[in-house]
């Protein structure tokens, strides 16, 4: 199957900071990339959906200027979390969507924010 | 996107038996797919199902794509240790992945 990675996969930071994330297609081409928040025994909510080139689509209730995404090239897409907050600490998971329209995640990026 | 209903909820196995769970929805998808997810890790692929009655096998698991395109179920056969953790299914339509509450599968020695 396709390899995506998320770097890093577990970060702390103080409340009031930036935190960026990036995930990775490192076999394939991902013109789509999702970007995910997994809260302790519960499934993966989609935050948005971004394309390489153009602007990020967010599901409603999601803060855009809160949650930062930038999709630059078909391998990379990175999420801020921009002024992070205790509320934001979440199990963070991307997925790329490969050519057989079959999408693939990354291992997960855990945020702490104290 | 919307939730779809998954179940059981969660299963105690006993090792070698079979296990088996569905998925359904009130709308009907493209494409359903099954995934793994261990504590702390992504969700992994184990089956993607692209036609409505298709009947899919990798290894031990076996997933169908119902008719109606508005359920799917897996079955694991003869399980393992290793078969621990949550399964999800997820329909995809229009690229956005819909997913269920998942399963959690513990397997008794």
């Amino acid at each position: 199957g396709a390899v995506v990675s998320q770097h890093p996969s577990r970060v702390i930071c103080k409340s009031g900071t930036s935190v960026k994330i990036e995930c990775r297609s490192l076999d394939f081409q991902a013109t789509t990339m999702f970007w995910y928040r997994q809260f302790p025994k519960q499934s993966l909510m989609l935050m948005a959906t971004s394309n390489e080139g153009s602007k990020a689509t967010y599901e409603q209730g999601v803060e855009k200027d809160k949650f930062l995404i930038n999709h630059a090239s078909l391998t990379l897409s990175t999420l801020t979390v921009t002024s992070a907050h205790p509320e934001d600490s979440s199990f963070y998971i991307c997925g790329g969507l490969a050519g057989t329209d079959t999408q693939y995640f990354g291992p997960g990026t855990r945020l702490t924010v104290l | 996107g919307q939730q779809l209903n998954q179940s059981p909820q969660s299963m105690f196995i006993q090792e070698g038996e079979d296990v088996s769970m569905n998925c359904t929805s009130s709308s009907i998808f493209n494409t359903w797919l099954w995934y793994k997810q261990d504590p702390g890790e992504g969700p992994v692929l184990l089956i993607a199902l692209y036609k409505a009655g298709e009947l899919t096998s990798n290894g031990r698991l076996t997933a169908q794509f119902g008719i109606t395109r508005k359920d799917s179920f897996l079955n694991i056969s003869a399980s393992i240790p290793s078969d621990v953790g949550i399964y999800f299914c997820a329909g995809q339509y229009d690229y956005k992945l819909s997913f269920g509450a998942g399963t959690t599968v513990t397997v008794r020695a």
